[in-house]
């Protein structure tokens, strides 16, 4: 199925530097949502965007949906070791045949030093 | 709030046997809610949606007879996985969303399902 073009795969950092990876597509979408996922666990809701344009924040996590709706960025200032984890964005477009799915990016692996 | 459960959260089953996974909103209803199964270090994969009070609507390329799935409320949804074998070992995740929303979804915490 479509798949999200999500980068960088993988990245590594120092503890107190800030992350930042995106999602584009070659289509539109209605939301943009990024998820992030422990091991063995389900991915838990970061932040949820609407509109076009919209820039929001949620705690030291911004994200920034497209102005074209074709991509997304999400964005985690001063990193700390709990920040480890597989980022996903997501997008929903809404009605027809592809109503209520969700299209999902390949993952962002972060790994932070202390 | 938008809390979502799943159980059980691990289970070894024997090749042959039938294994249930239950999936519920705790403190929301949700007329759709969505069974996912998950690679190592790999994405998400959309198996089914499943409806409140009507017939799952299935990937292509996903078994129906084999991944039951059954929304009998709106806060419960079942899958269950028919004959098992190790090959459908994986990590199998459902989501939802309040009310009749699918554009914001929380996912339950996953089950781990092996097949020996």
């Amino acid at each position: 199925g479509q798949q999200l073009n999500q980068s960088p795969q993988s990245m590594f950092i120092q503890e107190g530097e800030d992350v930042s990876m995106n999602c584009t597509s070659s289509s539109i979408f209605n939301t943009w949502l990024w998820y992030k996922q422990d091991p063995g666990e389900g991915p838990v809701l970061l932040i949820a965007l609407y509109k076009a344009g919209e820039l929001t924040s949620n705690g030291r996590l911004t994200a920034q949906f497209g102005i074209t709706r074709k991509d997304s960025f999400l964005n985690i200032s001063a990193s700390i070791p709990s920040d480890v984890g597989i980022y996903f964005c997501a997008g929903h477009l809404g009605g027809g045949t592809s109503y209520g799915k969700l299209t999902f990016g390949q993952g962002t692996i972060l790994t932070v030093h202390p | 709030g938008a809390v979502v459960s799943q159980h059980p959260s691990r289970v070894i089953c024997k090749s042959g046997t039938s294994v249930k996974i239950e999936c519920r909103s705790l403190d929301f209803q949700a007329t759709t809610m969505f069974w996912y199964r998950q690679f190592p270090k790999q994405s998400l994969m959309l198996m089914a949606t499943s409806n409140e009070g009507s017939k799952a609507t299935y990937e292509q390329g996903v078994e129906k007879d084999k991944f039951l799935i059954n929304h009998a409320s709106l806060t419960l949804s079942t899958l269950t996985v028919t004959s098992a074998h190790p090959e459908d070992s994986s990590f199998y995740i459902c989501s939802a969303g309040p009310g009749h929303r699918t554009d914001t979804q929380y996912f339950g915490p996953g089950t781990r399902l092996t097949v020996l």
